[in-house]
């Protein structure tokens, strides 16, 4: 049973446009939700994150938002840097469970 | 700068082996966790382990165990490595609040 869902294996955006990246969920107990990307042979690192009782985080060119009525979730990434190719997961939580719940990654390439 | 590092980057193995890995982490942070990744299926959690000595089943715990003697130690243990275990395995370390992770660079286990 898939909690968390990320229905795009795979996005090709050109440099300079906006990447959006999404994700599902269907636990309406989660409460806080994280993105990372991931470069080959590195770990995932934390990129942002947002809690349920907001519908909006923004950090630079990174901007998530939730949707808790359709239990979804986007990235936005404006603009795209070639940087920015590799794979983004999501992940949710809820308080208490100490643990995470990852989606199954999207890989994101941004083409010069 | 929070640093959790794996013992080995690559790691041969033969069916039938036994193999440890191993994670360190550095911020005395309570919780530590195992996940695989595999492609198209994103992180998935083997183990966790929320204080020394305590250890919970994530989603996938068959066919592993794992230990923690020391608060900044986690060890992942296949007692008899087949060849369905190859995978990349990623070691994190969290404060549980508020639910961010660290991860390490992870290990590429071939089981042949």
């Amino acid at each position: 049973d898939q909690q968390v869902k990320q229905n795009s294996p795979s996005l090709s955006v050109q440099e300079g446009r906006i990447s959006i990246l999404n994700c599902d969920y269907t636990n309406s107990m989660f409460d806080y939700f994280l993105w990372y990307k991931k470069y080959p042979a590195e770990g995932p690192t934390f990129l942002i994150s947002i809690s349920s009782i907001k519908d909006k985080n923004e950090d630079g060119r990174f901007t998530v938002f939730l949707n808790k009525s359709a239990k979804h979730l986007s990235l936005h990434i404006v603009p795209s840097q070639p940087g920015d190719s590799a794979v983004y997961f999501c992940a949710a939580s809820r308080q208490g469970a100490q643990k995470l719940v990852f989606g199954q990654g999207t890989r994101l390439t941004i083409n010069p | 700068d929070v640093k959790v590092t794996q013992s080995s980057r690559y790691l041969v193995k033969r069916t039938g082996e036994k193999v440890f890995l191993e994670c360190v982490q550095d911020m005395d942070h309570e919780n530590m966790f195992w996940y695989r990744q595999d492609p198209g299926l994103g992180l998935r959690l083997i183990y966790f382990s929320y204080d020394v000595k305590m250890k919970e089943k994530g989603d996938i715990p068959e066919g592993y165990s794992v230990s923690r003697e020391k608060k900044e130690r986690f060890s992942l243990i296949l007692e008899s490595a087949s060849t369905n275990q190859t995978s990349m395995y990623l070691c994190a370390s969290g404060a549980g609040d508020p639910y961010e992770q660290y991860f390490g660079p992870g290990t590429r286990l071939t089981v042949t």
